[in-house]
This record gives C-alpha cells, structure tokens and sequence, in this order.
C-alpha cells in the first residue's frame, strides 16, 4: 500500500476555492510535492515545500503543512475549467519520491 | 533548459512480444533518472531508478529491466510481454549536483496496451 494517502476525488465550482489534502508518513522526509496531471499527460511540478516551513504561496496556490500530524494541503484560489486534472502528493526521500493515489479534481460551472 | 523526451508515445503489443521504451534527458549531465508505471486509476509506482551509466535499482520484482546505457537514456525493457505490464509508463529525472530539492521532472509518458 501507499505510504502517501489522498481523498479520490474532489468536485468544485467554477471560482470557488478547491482544497485537497494528503498525510503522509515518514517525518523524515525533505520536501513534500504537488503534480498536476492533465489526461494523457506525464507529470507537472506544481509547488513544494521545504519541511522547516509551514506554508507557502505561489499565485493561487497555498500550500500548508502541519509536521506534527504529517498533513499536507493545497488550495487554489479561484478555480478554473483548466484546474481539471488529477492532482499528486508527494514525499521525498533519498532521493525518490512516495506518490499519492492522485485526487482527482472536477470544475463545474 | 532541460527537456526530457519518451517514446513511442503510445504502443500496442501482442502477449509475448519483447518490449523497448526509451527515455532521453537534453540539458543536464549525471542526473537520475526513474521509470514509474502507472496503472489505470491509480497513482505512481517507483519501478527502476539509476544514479549513473549502468547503475540500476529496482524497487519491485517484476516482468521488466532497465538499462542505462549513456548518461542521459534510461530504457525500460521486457522479453515476453503479459497483461498485466499495461498501463502508464513514466520516465523522470532528477538533478542531483547543485540541487537541492529533489525535484523530479517527468517525460510525456507512454501508453502501452498489451493484448
């Protein structure tokens, strides 16, 4: 099973706020990630964030991490019709990376 | 800037047959690199990764190999192909001299259909 565990699926309106959350089980690791995966695509590097930190933003994105419980958020502010996609956490260590299942987010209008 | 390149982009094989894909990286020297499959509805799976020129881990026994053969191509292989090797092939690299994030990049990926 996946060390990394995310909600399937997430439904949200057009410019309303979308969240996803993951835990994530090794205290250890470095960084933690968001990818976008658009249907038929490789993988893209949204945001990461350093484990020292507490959040990060970048545009419409905000990252929060809570250490103490091994909790990783994304928020898009905003959402559109292209924020429709399956969206990765994942942690790093040793240089890989432990992936999520993806959450798949839908925009409707 | 670096691109990484994966192809095919889509292939169908009978079961049995052998299987090549490859992976190339432009714009950076002695990165890693990493095979993931993905499998329909469900997240990544970590399948090789290599460090440098003929250095390859794999993470899961399976029908498959990996091969790095030049510093920038990582090849995914198999000699008789089964059903259950369909799915979502994806090549990554990552640079490891001067970064610092363990960022990895991901290629276009292959569909690969067996039959």
């Amino acid at each position: 099973g996946e060390d990394v565990e995310q909600s399937l699926f997430l439904s949200v309106r057009e410019g309303d706020s979308s969240v996803i959350n993951c835990t994530y089980t090794d205290s250890s690791s470095t960084y933690l990630y968001w990818y976008k995966q658009e249907p038929g695509a490789g993988l893209q590097l949204l945001t990461y964030i350093f484990s020292n930190m507490d959040m990060k933003q970048d545009q419409r994105l905000t990252v929060l991490l809570n250490k103490k419980d091994k909790h990783l958020s994304l928020r898009i502010a905003d959402t559109q019709t292209g924020d429709s996609a399956i969206y990765f956490c994942a942690e790093s260590l040793n240089y890989k990376l432990s992936f999520g299942a993806g959450t798949t987010v839908t925009v409707r209008a | 800037s670096q691109t990484i390149h994966q192809w095919p982009a889509t292939l169908v094989q009978p079961v049995g047959s052998p299987l090549s894909l490859e992976c190339t990286v432009e714009g950076t020297s002695n990165p890693n690199l990493y095979w993931y499959r993905q499998a329909a509805g469900r997240g990544l799976q970590l399948l090789f990764y290599s460090v440098g020129i003929g250095q390859i881990s794999s993470e899961v026994p399976q029908n498959l190999s990996a091969s790095r053969p030049q510093d920038r191509q990582f090849i995914l292989s198999s000699k008789k192909l089964l059903l259950s090797d369909s799915g979502f092939y994806l090549c990554a690299w990552m640079m490891i001299a001067g970064g610092f994030t363990d960022t990895q990049y991901f290629g276009p990926g292959t569909r690969l259909t067996v039959l």
